[in-house]
C-alpha cells in the first residue's frame, strides 16, 4: 500500500459547484496532515493544515478520520482560480518525523 | 527579500557537465530539504538538513551531492547526470518538527541532454 494515496482525477466541475477530494494514508501513527495546492509548473503552496476536529477556511473545509485513515478536502462555490492540483501530505513516521510525504495529487479543473 | 529563493529557474546541462543548484531561505527556519518532482510522480524526498546537519539521504545516487554551509543556504551539486534525472528540483524549508508545513522555493527545472 502506498504511503499516501489520492485519486488523480481530473475532476472537471462547473463554477459554483461543490467538490470533495479524499486521501488515504498508510501509517496510523502519522500526526500531521496538510493540503497543498500546486499550480501548473509552479511550486506547491500550503493550503491548510488538517486538525483532528476538522477546520474551515472560507470556502475550504478539511476533515481527518483517524479510524479510517483518510483526509478530505471540500471546496464550496468553486471558482475558476481554484483550478490546480491538490496534494495530500502526511508526516513521515520513524526517522525524522518532520519529513513530509506527498501524494501524487488530485487535479481539479473548474470550467465557466 | 523573504521566503525561499532558488536559482537558476531553468537549467539545461549535458551529461558530462558539473552544475550547482542554489537555495536560500529568509524565514529563520531550522530545516531545509531537496525534493525531486518528475512527471506523473509524487514529490520524492532527496535530502534533509536540520540545523545544517544532514539527517536524511533517501538513497539518492552519488551524482547528486548536497551541501549546507549554514541554516539559510542549501546547494545541490550535480555531475555526470542522466537524461532520466530531468525533473523539477524543489527546495523547501520549515521549522523542525512534524507540526510544521513547508515553504517551497519556485524550483529549478532541469533538463539533461
Amino acid at each position: 500500500r502506498k504511503e499516501v494515496e489520492q485519486d488523480p482525477g481530473p475532476f472537471n466541475v462547473p463554477e459554483g459547484a461543490t467538490v470533495a477530494f479524499n486521501c488515504t494514508y498508510s501509517n496510523s501513527a502519522s500526526q500531521s496532515f496538510f493540503w497543498y495546492r500546486q499550480d501548473c509548473r509552479k511550486e506547491p503552496k500550503l493550503l491548510m493544515s488538517v486538525y483532528s476536529s476538522g477546520n474551515e477556511d472560507g470556502r475550504f473545509t478539511a476533515q481527518l478520520n483517524r479510524a479510517s485513515q483518510y483526509i478530505s478536502l471540500l471546496i464550496r462555490d468553486s471558482k475558476l482560480s481554484d483550478s490546480a492540483t491538490y496534494l495530500c501530505v502526511v508526516n513521515q513516521v520513524g526517522g525524522s518525523q518532520g519529513n513530509l510525504i506527498f501524494g501524487k495529487g488530485t487535479k481539479l479543473s473548474v470550467k465557466p | 527579500e523573504t521566503g525561499v529563493t532558488q536559482t537558476p529557474r531553468h537549467l539545461v546541462m549535458g551529461m558530462t557537465n558539473k552544475k550547482s543548484l542554489k537555495c536560500e531561505q529568509h524565514l529563520g527556519h531550522n530545516a531545509m530539504y531537496w525534493y525531486k518532482q518528475s512527471a506523473k510522480k509524487p514529490l520524492e524526498l532527496m535530502f534533509v538538513y536540520n540545523f545544517k546537519e544532514q539527517t536524511e539521504n533517501n538513497s539518492v545516487p552519488s551524482r547528486f551531492s548536497p551541501e549546507c554551509p549554514n541554516s539559510s543556504h542549501l546547494f545541490l551539486h550535480l555531475h555526470t547526470l542522466q537524461p532520466e534525472d530531468s525533473a523539477l528540483y524543489l527546495c523547501a524549508s520549515s521549522q523542525q518538527g512534524p507540526a510544521y508545513g513547508y515553504t517551497f522555493g519556485s524550483g529549478t527545472r532541469l533538463t539533461v541532454v
